[in-house]
């Protein structure tokens, strides 16, 4: 079955600091892979994604994610953090043929100036 | 112009008192799902619809149904609402590409159901 792990249910960063939220995950098969945030009181966005191919991904907001299946991580960067960015982060993994996306337990960023 | 829209967006009601809570998309999306976002922010499915068909029926009490009375809506009623139903509840809508590939959720805002 398909799991995903984050490690770090809170982080706290400085304004123009670089930050990496990590995801571990759980899955027999290349899986794809997600990342969203959620501000308060908010939907979730999606971030960026990884199918196949480059295992480098851009995302939105200036954020990117590397796939690496010898860790079965996907972790989440930014080289340079803004007020803006603090919400709650969310990795999530899907499958092919199946629709459901299994979610993280998600890492509160607050970021302090 | 909103994507995935839910209404309301706040609901408070007594235990055992019956409420819906209603979601739309507008992206031409094929699937949509219903996901419950608890105090410590786990998400969870609990339903999801491809073409108005019932695909995950995942552990959910039988006091919730969902309905989706076209591929663009899909309705999550509940019955005999208890306190531990108090969440966010969140509908969101994907698009199946070929060879079953889902290219990710856009989620609706939520609605924060509140059972007092």
């Amino acid at each position: 079955a398909q799991s995903v792990t984050q490690p770090d249910i809170h982080i706290t960063v400085s304004e123009g600091a670089s930050l990496e939220l990590r995801c571990n995950y759980s899955y027999g098969a290349t899986p794809y892979l997600f990342w969203y945030v959620q501000s308060p009181g908010q939907g979730l966005q999606l971030l960026l994604k990884y199918f196949s191919g480059d295992t480098l991904v851009q995302g939105i907001k200036g954020f990117e994610a590397e796939f690496k299946r010898s860790q079965s991580s996907f972790n989440l960067r930014k080289p340079s953090v803004h007020w803006s960015d603090a919400a709650e982060y969310f990795c999530a993994v899907g499958a092919r043929g199946t629709d459901k996306l299994i979610f993280g337990t998600g890492t509160r960023l607050q970021v302090f100036p | 112009d909103t994507a995935v829209s839910q209404t309301p967006k706040y609901l408070v009601t007594q235990m055992g008192n019956d409420k819906s809570i209603k979601c739309e998309q507008n992206l031409g999306h094929d699937t949509m799902y219903w996901y419950k976002q608890d105090s410590k922010k786990f998400l969870k499915i609990m339903f999801s619809y491809n073409n108005k068909e019932l695909i995950i029926n995942e552990t959910v009490p039988n006091r919730f149904s969902p309905k989706s009375p076209d591929k663009a809506h899909l309705n999550l009623h509940i019955n005999s609402l208890e306190l531990g139903d108090s969440a966010v509840y969140f509908c969101a809508s994907s698009l199946t590409g070929a060879g079953g590939v889902n290219y990710g959720y856009t989620f609706g805002s939520g609605t924060r159901l509140t059972v007092v």
